[in-house]
């Protein structure tokens, strides 16, 4: 199966701790997603690369979070000084540009911020 | 905020069709119509997506009305395991990078 991958399943951190989460999107996608969903919401954007470049960042994504795409390839979401609010699922998603762009989404990654 | 509205909620007896409305009156010309699926603890699940024509694959087929305003979801033969949160969601434009905005969604069980 060449879905999209997400690292770690589940991760469980104290507060104040810093969290680091890694997607690897389908084999020759260039567009690639990062949600959050919290308990009982809707998935919500967080950010968005076409290739190594991050064109769209959403107003959710405060200076303690950064995300790269270093080479176009896999991408990582950084959690600074996690914090209880933090506690949600990470989903990563990816694209093509050509055909239909649909996004095809990962299994998440489960943060619990004690 | 979603473009799109859905009833919170829906049961279906299994083997029947289930259908599932969606409301887009704001939907523009080149904005597409996609529906997810998530089952619980899970990631979204792509469905289909049409732009006018209603459209059929292996899961489900999509119906949207001829003036764009609203679409119906329709699984044909429900089955324990399609009891999910069905996503309507309407995407596109030139402007768009294609981020897709999700609403609450319609939770469906199916029950036997």
């Amino acid at each position: 199966d060449t879905g999209v991958s997400q690292n770690p399943r589940h991760k469980i951190t104290k507060r104040g701790q810093n969290v680091t989460f890694r997607c690897d999107p389908i084999s020759e996608h260039n567009r690639l997603y990062w949600y959050r969903q919290t308990l009982g919401q809707g998935p919500e954007f967080l950010t968005y690369f076409q290739n190594e470049a991050q064109l769209e960042k959403s107003r959710l994504l405060s200076d303690r979070f950064s995300a790269e795409r270093p080479k176009g390839s896999f991408s990582t979401l950084e959690i600074q000084r996690t914090e209880q609010g933090d506690s949600a699922m990470y989903l990563c998603a990816s694209s093509t540009e050509r055909g239909t762009d649909t996004q095809y989404f990962g299994p998440g990654t489960r943060l619990t911020v004690l | 905020d979603a473009k799109t509205t859905q009833p919170p909620s829906m049961d279906c007896a299994e083997g029947r069709a289930a259908n599932l409305p969606c409301n887009h009156s704001t939907i523009s010309g080149n904005e597409y119509v996609y529906w997810y699926r998530q089952i619980h603890s899970q990631g979204p699940q792509y469905i289909i997506h049409g732009l006018k024509n209603n459209e059929t694959n292996e899961m489900a087929s999509l119906i949207i009305t001829e003036d764009r305003k609203s679409s119906t979801l329709i699984l044909p033969h429900a089955t324990l395991r399609d009891t999910a949160v069905y996503y309507c969601i309407v995407r596109g434009g030139s402007s768009n990078t294609g981020k897709l905005i999700f609403g609450q969604g319609t939770t469906l069980q199916v029950k036997p």
